[in-house]
């Protein structure tokens, strides 16, 4: 199946610093891609959704001036935290879907742990 | 509105016997379903989904699952359990006009005792 990676798997920040996280589709080109984060023991909550050449629309109540999505290229995107703070540690993860249809599935980056001190 | 349900937060099998792992939804369209497993400190990988057509959908690893319009139900399955199974599985759904977000269950634990 399709790959995603992404870099960092993990990162340990000091607080009011900023963290770039990368998301790339492998073998194949992502129109779109969506960023996810998963407290411990919960489900994932969808940040936003990022097209490729586009502004990401983000979900309610997501910040989008300290979560900012780029997304440059079809294998692209990227997730930055801004003036990150302890509240802000999680696992984010990303996901790119092949063909943007509703029915295709998502392929899921492995994660990148987030920890701020 | 959508949504998916997930009653059960673990579920708890003998390895070699048969497993289900329970997932309700609810749409105002026609639902497409899908589940993943995640292993800890990993991303979800695909297992399976349900579009349309035949109500049992095989997936990977030998699991299945069954749709089933009325009850309004995915229930994952697998007839024999391995330890390797334990793992946190999650049930999405979405509608079929509604975008291409995915709207997860709070997932369940599944731990395959040998």
């Amino acid at each position: 199946g399709a790959v995603v990676s992404q870099h960092p798997s993990w990162v340990i920040c000091k607080s009011g610093t900023s963290v770039k996280i990368e998301c790339r589709s492998l073998d194949f080109q992502a129109t779109t891609m969506f960023w996810y984060r998963q407290f411990p023991k919960q489900s994932l909550m969808l940040m936003a959704t990022s097209n490729e050449g586009s502004k990401a629309t983000y979900e309610q109540g997501v910040e989008k001036d300290k979560f900012l999505i780029n997304h440059a290229s079809l294998t692209l995107s990227t997730l930055t935290v801004t003036s990150a703070h302890p509240e802000d540690s999680s696992f984010y993860i990303c996901s790119a879907t092949l063909r943007l249809t509703s029915y295709n599935e998502q392929f899921f980056g492995p994660g990148t742990r987030l920890t701020v001190l | 509105a959508q949504s998916v349900a997930q009653p059960e937060d673990q579920v708890n099998v003998a390895e070699g016997n048969p497993l289900t792992v329970k997932c309700t939804y609810s749409v105002s369209g026609n639902p497409y379903l899908f589940w993943y497993v995640q292993y800890p400190n990993r991303g979800l990988q695909f297992l399976l989904k349900y579009i349309t057509g035949d109500n049992l959908v095989k997936g990977s690893y030998g699991f299945e699952a069954e749709f089933n319009k009325s009850q309004t139900s995915f229930h994952l399955k697998k007839p024999s359990a391995l330890v390797s199974d334990s793992a946190l599985y999650f049930c999405a759904v979405r509608e079929d006009d509604s975008g291409y977000a995915l709207n997860f269950g709070k997932g369940t634990s599944l731990l395959v005792t040998p």
